[in-house]
């Protein structure tokens, strides 16, 4: 089955400090996303990860704020960058190996907690 | 728009049935349905397709109403392990979802 691994587990940063997530999947995917859950809350879409171009950002979420890379069809990252306490949440990557099937799968999310 | 789901919360008694309902303003491709336990990432259950056939596997099913752009969850024979948060996730095409509200589960012996 689809292994979808991410790093850190979990961080506790200062605020105006900057944070960079990896995740790393087990084989070549088609697609790789970016979530953001809030404690007790559903999930939120924060971006699409494109493999060697910009990322594709959704509504309320801009670039300088989430700086994503995915620089081959396997790794990317998201960075979470001057960071206030409303960033506190928990951050998943998900991936879609067969665009056909349309089938998501998510990693097991860092949990960010802003002081 | 988030997708609604009812009810928010659950509490059965082992070997009971439940329905989960998720309802979306928009037009609908796809309807994807996760299990997510507390601390833990969401697990994928089942995708239902426009046009295609009602899902399910072992006592876990899943309908889908196009024109009036819900689905439903159908859980049989509730077991301990299938406590948790559902969650419908739903696309109007493409292979962005957008999250319903959640439905906490709680199956108690």
């Amino acid at each position: 089955s689809a292994v979808i691994s991410q790093k850190p587990s979990r961080d506790i940063c200062q605020r105006g400090t900057s944070l960079t997530i990896q995740c790393q999947v087990d084989s070549q995917v088609t697609m790789m996303f970016w979530y953001r859950q809030q404690p007790g809350q559903s999930l939120t879409l924060i971006a699409t990860a494109n493999q060697g171009s910009e990322a594709t950002y959704e509504s309320g979420f801009v670039i300088d704020k989430f700086p994503i890379s995915r620089p081959n069809l396997t790794f990317s990252t998201l960075t979470v960058s001057n960071m206030s306490p409303e960033d506190s949440s928990i951050y998943l990557c998900s991936a879609i190996w067969d665009r056909s099937t349309y089938e998501q799968y998510f990693g097991p999310g860092t949990r960010l907690t802003v002081t | 728009q988030q997708p609604v789901q009812s009810p928010q919360a659950v509490i059965l008694r082992e070997g009971e049935d439940a329905v989960i309902n998720c309802s979306s303003s928009k037009a609908l491709y796809s309807v994807h349905w996760y299990r997510q336990k507390h601390g833990e990432a969401p697990v994928f259950l089942m995708i239902l397709l426009k046009g295609g056939e009602q899902k399910g596997h072992e006592k876990i099913s899943a309908s889908f109403n196009e024109k009036k752009q819900q689905s439903s969850l159908y859980l049989t024979a509730s077991q301990l392990s299938y406590s948790g948060t559902y969650f419908c996730g739903t696309s109007g095409g493409g292979n962005k979802l957008t999250f319903g509200t959640g439905t906490q589960l709680k199956v108690e012996l």
